[in-house]
């Protein structure tokens, strides 16, 4: 079946611009996640949706940054006033819902982020 | 301070003999375990898990061993193949569900298996 997919792949825009990054995760999991990924570094949670609503969003670094996923699906992953501090590689990944080894996430290929 | 730590940022090793890749945590709260392959401009791609009441598990050519006593764990991957190099990330997430299952990772490890 169909994996994560993530649009665009890549992204160039000019600091203080507007983004908005897509996820669409695997057919039939609830749970989506945002990561990003710095070069040299692991990826860093920013936001957990189960469903609809944002059940976890501690690791976004600050209010430029918000998400939604509004159908329960697709998700979109919004910045605003973007900073040269905002590139990175950013990653969605989705897991099956709860009691079905939820904690197994597949990721998407990325939405390469540079801000110049 | 990182939680989850992969103290070699590379390995290097000969095709058909075995790679041991090594990671070490600090938070005993962790449930589970996983490792993930990344191919440069790809997403990290799922190897194999472990949930924290075990202590090792088994899939084909790749095997995780966790001993929680000393917050360690490995994947070992046998025979290795050129096809096996890539980037091997070590992630950890807590139990009971939600975002609890949020992924902590470590910084990776660069596998290059030699023909």
């Amino acid at each position: 079946g169909a994996g994560v997919s993530q649009t665009p792949s890549n992204k160039v825009t000019e600091k203080g611009k507007y983004v908005e990054l897509r996820c669409d995760p695997i057919s039939g999991h609830t749970a989506l996640y945002w990561y990003r990924q710095s070069l040299g570094q692991g990826p860093e949670f920013l936001i957990y949706f189960q469903g609809t609503g944002a059940a976890d969003d501690s690791g976004l670094p600050n209010d430029r940054f918000f998400a939604v996923r509004p159908e329960g699906s697709v998700s979109t992953l919004k910045i605003q006033r973007t900073e040269r501090g905002d590139s990175a590689v950013y990653l969605c990944a989705s897991s099956l819902g709860p009691g079905q080894r939820s904690y197994e996430q597949y990721f998407g290929p990325g939405t390469r982020l540079t801000v110049t | 301070d990182q939680q989850v730590k992969q103290n070699s940022p590379s390995l290097s090793v000969q095709e058909g003999r075995i790679s041991i890749l090594n990671c070490d945590y600090t938070n005993s709260m962790f449930d589970y375990f996983l490792w993930y392959k990344k191919y440069p401009a790809e997403g990290p791609t799922f190897l194999i898990s472990i949930s924290s009441i075990k202590d090792k598990n088994e899939d084909g050519r790749f095997t995780v061993f966790l001993n929680k006593s000393a917050k360690h764990l490995s994947l070992h991957i046998v025979p290795s193949q050129p096809g096996d190099s890539a980037v091997y990330f070590c992630a950890a997430s807590g139990g009971g569900g939600g975002s609890n299952y949020k992924l902590t990772f470590g910084k990776g490890t660069l596998l290059t298996v030699n023909p």
